[in-house]
């Protein structure tokens, strides 16, 4: 059983950029969410998917969107990049429907210069 | 009405001592409330969940107590060790909204040797 895998772990972007972090959702989970760990807080939900569309969505703006694959991995895209975007990105997965709660990738960890 | 909050902020204990981390909730439509455990450069593991029509779970040294008509429920750790030093969240989750977790803002516990 593989876990939650995300890549890239670390990247740097500039203000205004465009960036796009991925997602291997464990084997056997059929939704993925993304979450945002500013520094020192807790994760903050940014949406999830279940089969291929957005089925849940946080207090972000609409330049943060994803996309969930067939194969139940998943990207998330952060369009016109603000300082404020730099945090850890989180990636989870799980079975809609689990009693047992997310596993989380190791997350990535975005710095907006 | 989605906040949890958590505290201490911060938790420094001897090692064989008793670790209490507390959070409150608001939205009375949370159905799950689920612990996690999270090392420097990870992503959060899930360590122990309750569901509000159970009072207290207990899982080998941790014990999550409920309280539901105070909106309250807490993290103990029995004899903590040096292993258990880590940022812990608790974490709230909605009957009609999947996957979809409200975190508090974290404790970070130290145990002494």
């Amino acid at each position: 059983e593989t876990g939650v895998t995300q890549s890239p772990t670390h990247l740097i972007k500039t203000r205004g950029q465009q960036v796009t972090l991925r997602c291997s959702s464990q084997s056997g989970h059929n939704t993925v969410s993304w979450y945002q760990q500013a520094l020192g807080q807790g994760p903050q939900f940014i949406f999830q998917y279940y089969r291929e569309e957005e089925n849940g969505r946080g207090n972000f703006p609409p330049r943060f969107s994803g996309l969930q694959f067939p194969n139940y991995s998943s990207e998330l895209n952060v369009n016109a990049l603000e300082l404020d975007d730099s945090a850890l990105y989180l990636c989870a997965s799980s079975l809609l429907t689990s009693n047992y709660g997310y596993t989380f990738g190791s997350g990535t960890r975005l710095t907006v210069v | 009405q989605q906040q949890v909050k958590q505290s201490p902020q911060s938790l420094i204990v001897q090692k064989g001592g008793i670790s209490i981390i507390n959070c409150a909730y608001e939205n009375t439509a949370f159905d799950y409330f689920p612990w996690y455990q999270q090392f420097p450069g990870k992503g959060p593991a899930l360590l122990i969940a309750i569901r509000p029509d159970v009072s207290e779970k207990k899982e080998g040294r941790f014990t999550i107590s409920f309280n539901k008509s105070a909106k309250q429920f807490s993290l103990h750790i029995m004899d903590s060790q040096p292993g258990d030093s880590a940022t812990y969240f608790c974490a709230a989750r909605p009957n009609n909204a999947g996957n979809m977790l409200t975190f508090g803002g974290g404790t970070r516990l130290m145990v002494k040797p």
